[in-house]
């Protein structure tokens, strides 16, 4: 069965600075990899993908994740921090890309970004 | 364009209520539905997801339950609300097989049960 483990409860990074929000799977074939983000009190939106092909995807509001296949991690990052980016950050994992079954979510990382 | 449509937004019940939460999606067709629940602003439980009308896949066993009686529509009803049904209720769809965006989730705006 698959997994995803988001090894930090909370990030703390000033604006302006790199930040990196952690994640690694377990999967028994390809992944699937996705970064969501949730603000408070609302439900959750799609950030980016790894489907195939390039390891480093490009997202939405400046973010990017790398996909590392000999570590299993899926990092998500962005080069330059904002206060607006302080949210909930979730990992997921989807078995059958194409069967359109069950996606797997990390417990997710609280992202603070301070001014 | 697509949009996915979720009520209420929020509810508070007795224990041993019944709860019925609705959501519905439009501008797609043969969408993948999912009810996912989200305990204390953290990770997210897959309770339900159904690939067609009347086909329902059940992840967690409880007092809960899910139908589609139509394609665009997705039901999570319970009989008898517990205490520990509490949580914040999000449905989602996504493209079944291939398309514009293969794989990814698109959320309702979730629904947060108190029950009391």
């Amino acid at each position: 069965a698959q997994s995803v483990a988001q090894p930090e409860d909370q990030v703390n990074v000033a604006e302006g600075n790199p930040l990196t929000v952690k994640c690694t799977y377990s999967v028994s074939g390809n992944p699937y990899l996705f970064w969501y983000v949730q603000y408070p009190n609302r439900g959750l939106q799609f950030l980016l993908k790894y489907i195939t092909g390039d390891n480093l995807v490009k997202g939405s509001y400046g973010f990017e994740a790398e996909f590392n296949k000999s570590q299993t991690s899926f990092h998500l990052k962005k080069p330059s921090a904002l206060v607006s980016d302080s949210a909930l950050y979730f990992c997921a994992v989807r078995d059958n890309p194409t069967g359109g079954f069950k996606t797997i979510f990390g417990a997710g990382t609280r992202l603070f970004v301070k001014a | 364009s697509q949009t996915i449509h979720q009520w209420p937004a929020t509810l508070v019940q007795p224990v041993g209520s019944p709860l019925s939460l609705e959501c519905t999606v439009e501008g797609t067709s043969n969408p993948n539905l999912y009810w996912y629940r989200q305990a204390a602003g953290r990770g997210l439980q897959l309770l339900f997801y159904s690939v067609g009308i009347g086909q329902i896949s059940s992840e967690v066993p409880q007092n809960l339950s899910a139908s589609r009686p139509q394609d665009r529509q997705f039901i999570l009803s319970s009989k008898k609300l517990l205490l520990s049904d509490s949580g914040f209720y999000l449905c989602a769809w996504s493209v079944r097989g291939g398309g514009r965006a293969p794989g990814e989730l698109f959320f309702g705006e979730g629904s947060r049960l108190t029950v009391l």
